[in-house]
């Protein structure tokens, strides 16, 4: 089945800065890779997804990136707000594409 | 936030003692999940349902049971054959069972095994 690492675990930030999530994955087919945030005593909530047939898309602060060579994608934060403070998940698609595997998670702080 | 709900918010069982954690939508959504949630460990596959009277074992299956009677409701029953079973247990759902449908998350239940 699909593996998905996610690095690093925790991650701090002064507010303005930049934040890069890492994630790896090992099944080939993964064809999509969405990313969830799950601020403190909430549920996880869609930030952005990406699919393999392109290599970054943005939305306003946030950016994905896509390597199918290499098998991995990240998260890039720019101009970080005390509000991003949160608990990032990586996910892949895997199983016939029925269901999505989710990386380890990573605490991000930013400090103001 | 709204659209699926999950009870009770906490719940306490002794060693030895099925407990059922409730998760309803009205979303319309085909597809339901389970996660389990453990420091460190991101959200683990329990199972997950595409359609109503069918279901398929995730990741972590041993020791759980669902079932998937209606289109709005997925239960989750944890087993006395479930050794560790103290965790935070969130319940999704998304429009069908393709996986490149956004999922959303109810609020959780927190499982304590006294």
């Amino acid at each position: 089945g699909e593996n998905v690492e996610q690095h690093p675990s925790t991650l701090s930030v002064q507010e303005g800065d930049s934040a890069v999530i890492k994630c790896t994955y090992s099944d080939s087919a993964s064809n999509y890779f969405p990313w969830y945030k799950q601020e403190l005593g909430k549920r996880p909530q869609l930030i952005i997804d990406i699919r393999s047939n392109v290599g970054e898309k943005k939305d306003q602060r946030i950016a994905v990136t896509l390597n199918k060579t290499a098998k991995h994608f990240s998260l890039h934060i720019t101009e970080t707000q005390p509000e991003d403070s949160a608990v990032y998940f990586c996910a892949a698609n895997s199983g016939g594409y029925q269901k999505v595997t989710f990386g380890t998670g990573t605490k991000l702080q930013v400090i103001p | 936030d709204g659209g699926i709900t999950q009870s009770p918010k906490y719940l306490f069982r002794k060693e030895g003692q099925n407990v059922t954690l409730s998760c309803e939508q009205n979303l319309n959504h085909d597809a339901m999940y389970w996660y389990r949630q453990d420091p460190g460990q991101g959200l683990r596959l329990i199972y997950y349902s595409q359609i109503v009277n069918d279901f398929q074992k995730g990741d972590i299956a041993e020791g759980y049971s669902v079932s998937r009677e209606k289109k709005e409701s997925f239960p989750l029953t944890v087993t006395s054959a479930q050794k560790n079973p103290t965790a935070f247990y969130l319940c999704a759902s998304s429009m069908s069972g393709n996986s490149y449908n956004e999922q959303f998350f109810g609020p959780g239940t927190r499982l304590t095994v006294l």
